[in-house]
């Protein structure tokens, strides 16, 4: 079956650290992924696309690595700060027809003390 | 406005009840879709419209749930008799391109409506 892992467990980190989240899929084979941004009684938000042809993509200090071998993509946050925190998801595209249906991973919490 | 709207913002019925969720999503996105999130889960796709077509209603989990498309803008999600596993945030987004555009365009989501069945 079809499945979007990420880690369940809250990831705590001392601010500027790096943070590392993991996205781990089976049985799709997307075309690109997306990370997004999810504050406590808030829709989600836009952080980056990385498609299959790409290694790497890189935003301010956000970064975002897909390898459709391993079949997984790294979120990295470099010199983290506590406004990071907020629950991180990842989101692939499945189905056809060309139109951005986006299946979700159940999302990693990020807690960054100070 | 500028992003995605959904009304209710709350909403808290009893069971049995029937329940409208409406969004108005960024004016010139073709393409809107609903999602649900239970607490602490992550989101589960319920249906996509492109124009005021709904191409893939896969995702709707039982026929007490519909949802329609007006004037290419407005969606309504309609929950008819209401049970407590009804108990969710409903998310819209809609995003400028849809099916035949090209792919991995920005979807935008709105607030959610908390909905709340006792």
């Amino acid at each position: 079956s079809q499945k979007i892992e990420q880690n369940s467990e809250a990831l705590n980190i001392q601010e500027g650290k790096t943070a590392t989240l993991t996205c781990n899929y089976t049985n799709y084979s997307p075309a690109y992924l997306q990370w997004y941004r999810q504050d406590p009684g808030r829709g989600p938000v836009f952080l980056l696309l990385i498609r299959e042809n790409e290694k790497e993509k890189r935003k301010e200090r956000l970064k975002v690595t897909f390898d459709t071998t391993l079949k997984q993509s790294l979120f990295h946050i470099t010199a983290s700060q506590p406004a990071d925190s907020a629950t991180y998801l990842c989101a692939l595209v499945s189905g056809d027809g060309g139109y951005n249906k986006l299946i979700f991973g159940a999302g990693t919490r990020l807690a960054v003390h100070p | 406005g500028a992003g995605v709207s959904q009304s209710p913002s709350n909403k808290v019925t009893e069971k049995g009840k029937d329940v409208e969720l409406r969004c108005d999503p960024i004016s010139g996105h073709t393409a809107l879709y609903w999602y649900r999130q239970r607490l602490g889960q992550g989101l589960e796709f319920l249906i996509y419209f492109q124009g005021n077509s709904a191409p893939d209603k896969s995702g709707l989990p039982s026929d007490r749930f519909s949802a329609e498309r007006t004037g290419e803008s407005v969606s309504t999600l309609t929950i008819q008799r209401t049970q407590q596993e009804d108990s969710a945030v409903y998310l819209c987004a809609s995003s400028f391109y849809g099916q035949g555009g090209p792919t991995g365009n920005t979807i935008y989501f709105g607030e959610g409506s908390w909905l709340t069945v006792v």
